[in-house]
């Protein structure tokens, strides 16, 4: 089956360096995606790793190993405004032959940034 | 230029009812997802719509409906509304319906059924 696991919350300072952490279960991947959600608003969509290794883009990374399952996204400097929810979710290529783009969520990790 | 846009943002109905949700993707965009977020879950996938055909569907009963129009919106039907369909409704556009495109997602429906 399909399965996606990652901490469900945790507290860093801020200015702060924190490791969101997300493993995963499927046997169609293709992409793992990162995106940020603030109490009552959408999802925002934040990296995209397809192949291993680390994308960067400004105060954010994302890390991926296909072979272990597992990714990371990891927050630099953090601001008190990066308080939310992360949802780590999964493009699994099974469905449909490939032909539909959907993604699988985790239950995300509540981030709180404490002053 | 405008993000994907749903209305309406907020709905309460009551059992047995029915609904229908509304979502225009970003310009350009030809496919449209429906995703239920229920509170402090992650996102469930319902529906995919590319080119007004259906090309995927979650584990919803049929009590759930979609359809794609010309224009690339789209519109979420459920019927004989139950306590458990209050969720966040989230509509997602990407450019075409297949491919590891980044789904882009709207503001939501709030539904509530009491």
């Amino acid at each position: 089956g399909q399965n996606i696991d990652q901490p469900t919350e945790m507290t860093a300072t801020e200015g702060a360096i924190v490791q969101i952490n997300c493993t995963y279960q499927t046997s169609g991947f293709n992409g793992l995606f990162w995106y940020q959600q603030h109490a009552g608003e959408a999802p925002t969509f934040l990296s995209y790793n397809v192949l291993d290794g680390l994308e960067e883009k400004g105060r954010f990374s994302s890390f991926l190993s296909r072979s272990k399952g597992y990714s990371y996204l990891l927050l630099k400097e953090l601001q008190m405004k990066d308080s939310a929810s992360y949802l780590c979710a999964v493009r699994d290529l099974r469905e449909y032959g490939g032909a539909t783009n959907k993604l699988i969520f985790g239950t995300g990790t509540l981030l709180a940034v404490q002053p | 230029d405008a993000g994907v846009t749903q209305s309406p943002t907020h709905l309460i109905k009551t059992r047995g009812q029915h609904v229908t949700l509304r979502c225009s993707p970003i310009s350009g965009h030809k496919s449209v997802s429906w995703y239920q977020q229920v509170l402090g879950q992650g996102p469930q996938f319902i529906f995919q719509y590319y080119e007004k055909e259906e090309r995927g569907r979650g584990n919803f009963p049929d009590r759930f409906s979609a359809r794609q129009f010309p224009n690339y919106s789209s519109e979420l039907n459920v019927n004989a509304l139950l306590l458990g369909d209050s969720a966040l409704y989230l509509c997602a556009s990407s450019l075409g319906g297949a491919g590891a495109e980044t789904q882009y997602f709207g503001p939501g429906t709030r539904l509530l059924v009491l």
